[in-house]
């Protein structure tokens, strides 16, 4: 069984476009959160919801929006996209110490 | 803000070869993480250290937390094809929330030749 999953795991989109990612997980933890991995590899967080509320909201563009519709779904829709957000996108989860990702969503806009 | 630093940020070996990389912080962390990330694959836990001083072993890797915790380090001995990944380490923020926000090390990239 997948413990955290995301939707589609690849996305490829003209700049303008808005897009949406879906995030799943199975393992009954309360924390979410969304990260973006850029070309070299660096792990960013971005968003992160315990219990369907917002808690961690970093210096992110307002055109990303998270929504948190239970606290076993994460998803990430993003307006307008533009070509600095060809990116692969995380989904995590956490209950106690280490966070579970998900497989990944590489968003490339052209 | 804080920061978590990680060096080197490449490093390749010959299979055999031992491998280490280094993480250090600006801010003294209640604990650190360390995961492996797969080439097309997504960051996976290692192990957590919060003890100063810490070592714990797995297998081949070795990791220490420093005595200021500040500071931590994976060793893998014999390297193997199979070690090939991105490795990073991560402490959580200084204030310390219970909702777990870590930052990451920049990785640090290990390539393995045969």
């Amino acid at each position: 069984d997948t413990a955290v999953s995301q939707t589609p795991k690849y996305l490829v989109t003209q700049m303008g476009n808005d897009k949406s990612i879906k995030c799943e997980q199975n393992l009954g933890h309360d924390t979410m959160y969304w990260y973006k991995q850029d070309s070299k590899k660096f792990l960013k967080i971005m968003f992160s919801y315990n219990n369907k509320e917002l808690i961690i909201n970093e210096t992110v563009p307002n055109r990303f929006s998270p929504k948190s519709p239970d606290k076993a779904h994460l998803n990430l829709h993003i307006n307008s996209l533009e070509l600095g957000d060809s990116a692969v996108y995380f989904c995590a989860s956490r209950t106690g110490g280490e966070q579970y990702f998900g497989p990944g969503t590489r968003l490339t806009v052209t | 803000g804080q920061q978590v630093m990680q060096i080197p940020q490449y490093q390749h070996v010959q299979e055999g070869e031992d491998f280490t990389t280094y993480c250090n912080s600006s801010t003294t962390l209640s604990n650190i993480q360390w995961y492996k990330q797969r080439p097309g694959g997504h960051p996976v836990f290692l192990i957590q250290l919060v003890k100063s001083g810490e070592v714990k072993k797995q297998k081949r890797l070795t990791f220490q937390f420093g005595e200021a915790k500040k500071n931590s380090s994976l060793h893998i001995t014999a390297t193997q094809t199979t070690d090939v990944g991105t490795y990073f380490c991560a402490g959580p923020n200084a204030g310390g929330t219970s909702y777990g926000k870590l930052t990451f090390g920049q990785g640090t990239i290990l390539t393995v030749h045969p």
